[in-house]
């Protein structure tokens, strides 16, 4: 089962910026927290991912609270294109013994003209 | 990033036969993966291909309905074997562990499958 909670949707005006909250109350002291995102009929996109720190890339920004217990991924300026279910998945790293991403129903966000 | 390719990248199929996908990368990769989504759902992981040996199934996905091949590190195939209407899924090939993305897990365009 996901080890996270996102809201089912999300509305955004294009040009403004999107905040998608993501709950993950049960996450452990090895794990990360990763966005994805699929577009329709795509496969699923890689965005970001972050351990404690806050993280930034060309893409969005991670911020994950001090307790870790929850994290917002925002898009600074969302564009239409950016209308898609996003993702956020806890999981250990790479070489850990649990790395598969496990896939919520994630948070259908929409840009609006 | 990587680059991931599968091929076929849809198909329509009738019960009772089976298909092979193919996924290609275009670098050389620690971990691959097979996932599949279902109308209206989110992804469920099939197994991890593992180069050199059996591949490792979750829970619900069995060798003789979905036997997987991983023969480098490049490149592996799942068949859907004996296929139903219920096999009707986007399949899709993931990789990890390569370059300086190693935490990263890239995901495929994925292949339609329609089983009539």
């Amino acid at each position: 089962d996901a080890k996270t909670t996102q809201p089912p949707s999300m509305d955004c005006a294009e040009g403004r910026a999107a905040n998608l909250p993501c709950n993950h109350s049960t996450i452990s002291g090895n794990e990360y927290v990763y966005w994805y995102r699929q577009i329709h009929s795509q496969g699923p996109q890689y965005i970001i991912h972050g351990l404690k720190n806050n993280e930034t890339n060309e893409m969005a920004s991670l911020i994950i609270t001090e307790d870790r217990k929850s994290s917002t991924l925002i898009l600074p300026h969302a564009t239409l294109r950016d209308t898609a279910v996003y993702y956020c998945i806890v999981r250990v790293g790479s070489g850990g013994s649990n790395y598969k991403l496990t896939f919520g129903k994630g948070t259908l966000l929409t840009v609006n003209p | 990033s990587a680059v991931i390719s599968q091929k076929p990248s849809r198909d329509i199929c009738q019960r009772g036969t089976s298909l092979t996908i193919q996924c290609q990368v275009d670098s050389q990769v620690t971990m691959m993966f097979w996932y599949r989504q279902q109308p209206g759902q989110s992804l469920t992981l099939i197994a991890t291909a593992n180069q050199g040996s059996e591949a490792t199934y979750e829970s619900g996905f069995v060798i003789d309905k979905f036997p997987i091949s991983r023969p480098n590190l490049t490149f592996s195939t799942l068949t859907v074997s004996n296929m139903s209407p219920e096999d009707s899924s986007i399949y899709l090939c993931s990789v990890e562990g390569f370059g300086r993305s190693y935490n990263e897990q890239f995901f495929g365009p994925g292949t339609r499958l329609t089983v009539l």
